[in-house]
């Protein structure tokens, strides 16, 4: 069955900090990838997402993942974070054409000090 | 986009109680998804609701335990039976769209006690 794995589970930064965010996942036909944020208090919100064509993705509040197919990874980043981006976030796949069933990994909480 | 709203935002209950979770969206739309997230756990697909149909489990999940109802294009319950400790979790209502996204409620968070 496919899976999905962040590695990172509790990320604590300082601001202007840069951010990586670790994400692979287990399925070897083509995906479909996403990232979602859930700030506290709110619902989940989709940050990016790919489904073909260039391999850097950019999302909202200046963050862009980039997927390598050959390592199978999605990996998050922003160059500068700020408090605001507190929150737990959350890469998830389906299997492209095939499936919108949306497998989701264990997520990662970031924290971001003043 | 679309809004969605979730009644409760959150309940305690007694074991061995049943609570239904409403989910209403601000559009029609075709496919309604149950996903439930367990304490420090990621999001698990309970169950996919399409209007007019038996809703479809995913394996771990079955039509007793969390039977599911979806009379419209807007609607959709999901019913937690025989409650248990372990049904403690937030359960969460979703909602595909023609970009792919699924738009997601504010999630219904249960206790049991």
């Amino acid at each position: 069955a496919q899976s999905v794995s962040q590695h990172n589970h509790h990320v604590i930064l300082s601001e202007a900090a840069s951010l990586e965010l670790g994400c692979n996942y287990s399925y070897g036909g083509t995906v479909n990838l996403f990232w979602y944020v859930q700030y506290p208090g709110q619902h989940l919100q989709l940050l990016l997402k790919y489904f073909s064509g260039d391999p850097l993705v950019k999302g909202i509040k200046g963050f862009e993942a980039e997927f390598i197919k050959s390592k199978f990874s999605f990996n998050l980043r922003k160059p500068s974070v700020q408090w605001s981006d507190t929150a737990e976030y959350f890469c998830a796949v389906n299997e492209g054409d095939s499936s919108y069933k949306l497998i989701f990994g264990s997520g990662t909480r970031l924290l971001v000090r003043p | 986009s679309a809004v969605i709203s979730q009644k409760p935002s959150r309940d305690i209950c007694q074991r061995g109680t049943s609570l239904t979770i409403q989910c209403q969206v601000d559009s029609q739309v075709t496919m309604m998804f149950w996903y439930r997230q367990q304490p420090g756990q990621s999001l698990t697909l309970i169950a996919t609701a399409n209007q007019g149909s038996e809703a479809t489990y995913e394996s771990g999940f079955v039509i007793d335990k969390f039977p599911i109802s979806r009379p419209n294009l807007t609607f959709s319950t999901l019913t937690v039976s025989n409650m248990s400790p372990e049904d403690s979790s937030i359960y969460l209502c979703s909602v595909d769209s023609v970009s792919g996204e699924l738009f997601f409620g504010e999630g219904s968070r249960l206790t049991v006690l």
